[in-house]
């Protein structure tokens, strides 16, 4: 139980354009989802934390206008990074939480994002 | 920010020994603490979890927590190469909901 994917696992795309992320829980309802991005040699940082039917909450100094959040369903949510440019070149992860009352957090198999 | 604290290593053990790692977290009123392992290009996954003081096992890893000292170690027994990975030591922020990751700790077991 507890299984996170993410759609596309591996996305090039060119300076300027939007790109899409999708995280779903498969056989659980995710009460949270959490997005981080990881660059190289780096740990994870949290982007943003989204509730189903909610804004998201952003972390300071990430734009919200840039990388979109939306968290339709208990089982969806997607991360748009808008006009992409090559520093936004990394590792995005998503996350969620089990069940209403734990911490745990389990996480998809991650997106490596390339803006050329 | 409240601040997670790892070596970044690489630490490394012969096959079958014991590796050690060790965290420490600057927010004393962190309740939550976890393990998880990051192979390259891949994400983490759940080791285990850890809320009270003292040790908790599994299998062969046991963790241990000291709220007093403020740090969390991760023990492996019986090391095995497909042991090596990054380890990241994670504590729950006081939103109650987020976590703040330390950089965590390279391990290469040696056959």
């Amino acid at each position: 139980g507890a299984v996170v994917s993410q759609h596309p696992s591996r996305v090039i795309c060119k300076s300027g354009t939007s790109v899409k992320i999708e995280c779903r829980s498969l056989d659980f309802q995710a009460t949270t989802m959490f997005w981080y991005r990881q660059f190289p040699k780096q740990s994870l940082m949290l982007m943003a934390t989204s509730n189903e039917g909610s804004k998201a909450t952003y972390e300071q100094g990430v734009e919200k206008d840039k990388f979109l959040i939306n968290h339709a369903s208990l089982t969806l949510s997607t991360l748009t990074v808008t006009s992409a440019h090559p520093e936004d070149s990394s590792f995005y992860i998503c996350s969620a939480t089990y069940r209403v009352g734990t911490d745990t957090q389990y996480f998809g198999p991650g997106t490596r994002l390339t803006v050329l | 920010q409240k601040e997670v604290e790892q070596n970044s290593g690489p630490l490394s053990v012969p096959e079958g020994a014991i590796a050690s790692l060790n965290c420490t977290y600057s927010d004393r009123g962190s309740q939550s603490f976890f393990w998880y392992r990051q192979y390259s290009g891949k994400s983490p996954e759940l080791i285990m979890f850890i809320y009270s003081n003292g040790d908790k096992e599994d299998g062969r890893f046991t963790a241990q927590l000291n709220k007093a000292s403020q740090y969390v170690s991760l023990l492996i027994r019986d090391s095995q190469p497909s042991d090596s990975a990054t380890y990241l030591c994670a504590v729950l922020t006081n939103s109650g909901y987020a976590l703040n990751f330390g950089k965590g700790t390279s391990l290469l077991v040696t056959p």
